[in-house]
């Protein structure tokens, strides 16, 4: 079974409609990170949390919010989705010692339409 | 803002040849340096580290750092076109766990 999974694979959605992006971890690590993937813009970071009481805004949090329901669990939500936030979604963990080396999930390919 | 450069390619190779991917930074601060590999429609995989100046060796993969002149290298001997894919530098965003900040990526071909 795969260490991080992600849910889902593929969204197709319309502009305003609320989306939620679902991450799970059995690596049983403490950091998580949403990342987005864009053609000609590489990953960017979206928001990352230390533990379920620690969350932190990245680079691009503006129009996304998160929650850490559990150690193993963290989602992504587009409040009200637009076409620019279409893109590839990466969620990824890190482990306390080694934070910076990386594990990253499936990807979700979001389409907003 | 960091910033992490990388040549988008596509950068060809022959089968058995040396492929040498580079990045540069834009912070002289910045300690450690990450390339990740991505397959074409799969997710980045963490293939080398690097966390002081010269190089490091795993198999067919040396990492080379030079901050003095702030760039970062990988080299990749006896290429097998199984290494092509994409290869993505990082550094960490901030001074502690916030993150990478991750260059766009070269695009790597070797060709039998």
């Amino acid at each position: 079974d795969a260490d991080v999974t992600q849910t889902p694979r593929n969204r197709i959605t319309k502009t305003g409609k609320r989306i939620m992006l679902e991450c799970s971890q059995t690596k049983g690590h403490d950091r998580m990170y949403w990342y987005r993937q864009d053609p000609g813009l590489g990953l960017r970071l979206i928001y990352y949390s230390f533990d379920v009481k620690d969350i932190n805004k990245g680079e691009i949090s503006d129009g996304y919010s998160v929650s850490r329901q559990a150690q193993a669990k963290f989602s992504l939500s587009l409040e009200s989705a637009i076409p620019n936030q279409t893109a590839l979604y990466f969620c990824a963990t890190s482990d306390l010692e080694s934070y910076n080396e990386q594990f990253f999930g499936p990807g979700t390919r979001l389409t907003v339409l | 803002q960091k910033e992490v450069e990388q040549n988008s390619g596509p950068l060809s190779v022959p089968e058995g040849a040396i492929a040498s991917l580079n990045c540069t930074y834009s912070d002289r601060g910045s300690q450690s340096f990450f390339w990740y590999r991505q397959y074409s429609g799969k997710s980045p995989e963490l293939i080398m580290s690097i966390y002081s100046n010269g190089d490091k060796e795993d198999g067919r993969f040396t990492a080379q750092l030079n901050k003095a002149s702030q760039y970062v290298s990988l080299l990749i001997r006896d290429s097998q076109p199984s290494d092509s894919a994409t290869y993505l530098c990082a550094s960490p965003s901030g001074g502690g766990a916030d993150g990478l900040t991750f260059g766009k990526g070269t695009h790597l071909i070797i060709q039998p």
